[in-house]
């Protein structure tokens, strides 16, 4: 099956700094979705963006399809933005192509 | 507009018990996912629906596991019996076919 890697796994920062979370996955994808998961578990869509560029107030998500890989950005972090976040991606044909694999994961600590 | 509604939201039951966990979709929606999160394995799919049929059940680890789609509205996930390692978040989360998925807030369940 897929393999989709998300890197870092752990990432701390300072209410206000920027930071970039990456998914890299092992084959041609015909879905990508970013969610954050927040500290009550619930899981918040951010993205469905299997190609392209799309931005969505403080966040904006990038994926490059024919080079494996999708970018989050969150720019000028709040606390509220900790939690974890998740990239899936949907792949193969016929059937199975709904299927969601998701990655293990960035866990975002944002400090005030 | 509401989200997809799972309940209950937290189970606690004894080893041995049957523990049936429901979901109902947005509606519109045409397909329905039962996922499940533990530490060890992360999120995995366990059934997918399309138009109330069962399409792949692979991910659903025994014959202990059960899903029925009725109608539109309303899916159950029942395990019976059920075991200290069926302890796990189950969330359920649905989409128009191969289209964005949208998850409920989960269920809880803990097995003594």
């Amino acid at each position: 099956g897929i393999q989709v890697e998300q890197s870092p796994p752990d990432l701390i920062l300072q209410e206000g700094a920027n930071s970039t979370l990456r998914c890299n996955f092992s084959d041609s994808v015909n879905n990508l979705q970013w969610f954050h998961q927040n500290p009550w578990g619930q899981l918040i869509n951010l993205f469905y963006i299997p190609s392209g560029t799309k931005q969505n107030g403080r966040l904006s998500a990038t994926t490059v399809a024919t080079e494996r890989y999708s970018l989050l950005y969150i720019s000028s972090s709040q606390t509220t933005d900790s939690g974890v976040y998740f990239c899936a991606v949907a792949w193969g044909s016929g059937g199975s192509n709904y299927k969601l694999t998701f990655g293990k994961g960035t866990l975002l600590t944002v400090n005030p | 507009d509401a989200g997809v509604i799972q309940s209950p939201r937290h189970e606690v039951t004894e080893m041995g018990q049957e523990v049936t966990l429901r979901c109902k979709p947005i509606s519109g929606h045409n397909s329905l996912f039962w996922y499940r999160q533990t530490m060890m394995r992360g999120l995995e799919l366990l059934i997918y629906f399309n138009n109330n049929v069962p399409i792949d059940d692979s991910g659903m680890p025994e014959d202990r596991f059960s899903a029925k789609m009725p109608n539109a509205s309303f899916s159950t996930l029942k395990i019976q019996p059920s075991e200290p390692r069926d302890s796990a978040v189950y969330f359920c989360a649905s989409s128009l076919t191969r289209g964005e998925q949208y998850f409920g807030p989960g269920t809880r369940l803990t097995v003594t």
